[in-house]
């Protein structure tokens, strides 16, 4: 198994562009999360799904867009670049949610916005 | 989510057990207590979990205390590769403090 996946390692964006960070799980996991990591920071909550179809918001959802429609795939949506959205991103799957299962996590996506 | 506080550093020299606090005051009774680390450059990973009693693994050891509200987690023979941020994350592991940046000295 993969693991968690993510694309691209690196990206560097103009101030108003947009792109999309991609993650993908082949574990069959319900549950997916977006992370944010600010240098010296512990992680943020972005995003996190349930199941396909299903999305909610974490602590940070601002400036940032989800879907959720297969079970492998969950990417996340920056519209309009800022550059308080420079940050490493981190994508995580788990089985369940709550309080008993562990998250796996990909190796993350360094994003620079200038 | 509860909150945790944990140090922001600590030092272990090689070969000898380290002991990483977390303080959870504000667990709810049926959270699980999960510890993860990160290694430099890396996603964080999943160390060890537990609910009340004192849990082992290949990697390390978790003490919980009576009352819950706080937790231990041994690394019972530092290496260099032990070298990490570790965090404790009770709850749905939603929330991750700065944690603690283990230094291991050969």
């Amino acid at each position: 198994n993969a693991g968690v996946t993510q694309t691209p390692k690196f990206r560097i964006l103009k101030i108003g562009q947009s792109m999309t960070l991609q993650c993908a799980q082949d574990m069959n996991h319900n549950y997916m999360y977006w992370y944010r990591q600010d240098p010296g920071m512990g992680l943020k909550l972005i995003y996190y799904s349930v199941g396909a179809g299903i999305t909610d918001k974490g602590e940070v959802p601002n400036g940032y867009n989800v879907s959720r429609s297969t079970t492998e795939d969950f990417p996340l949506r920056l519209e309009l670049a800022a550059p308080s959205q420079t940050s490493v991103y981190f994508c995580a799957s788990s089985y369940g949610t709550g309080s008993y299962n562990e998250q796996f996590f990909g190796p993350g996506t360094r994003l620079t916005v200038l | 989510d509860a909150k945790t506080t944990q140090p922001n550093s600590m030092e272990s020299n090689e070969e000898e057990p380290v002991h990483l606090p977390c303080n959870h005051s504000t667990i709810s009774g049926t959270d699980y207590i999960h510890w993860y680390r990160q290694l430099p450059s890396q996603g964080p990973e999943y160390v060890i979990h537990g609910l009340t009693s004192n849990v082992n693994n290949r990697m390390a050891s978790l003490a919980i205390a009576e009352d819950r509200k706080s937790s231990t987690l041994i690394l019972h023979r530092a290496t260099l590769r032990d070298a990490a941020v570790y965090y404790c994350s009770p709850g749905n592991q939603f929330y991750f403090g700065t944690g603690t940046s283990l230094t291991v000295i050969p």
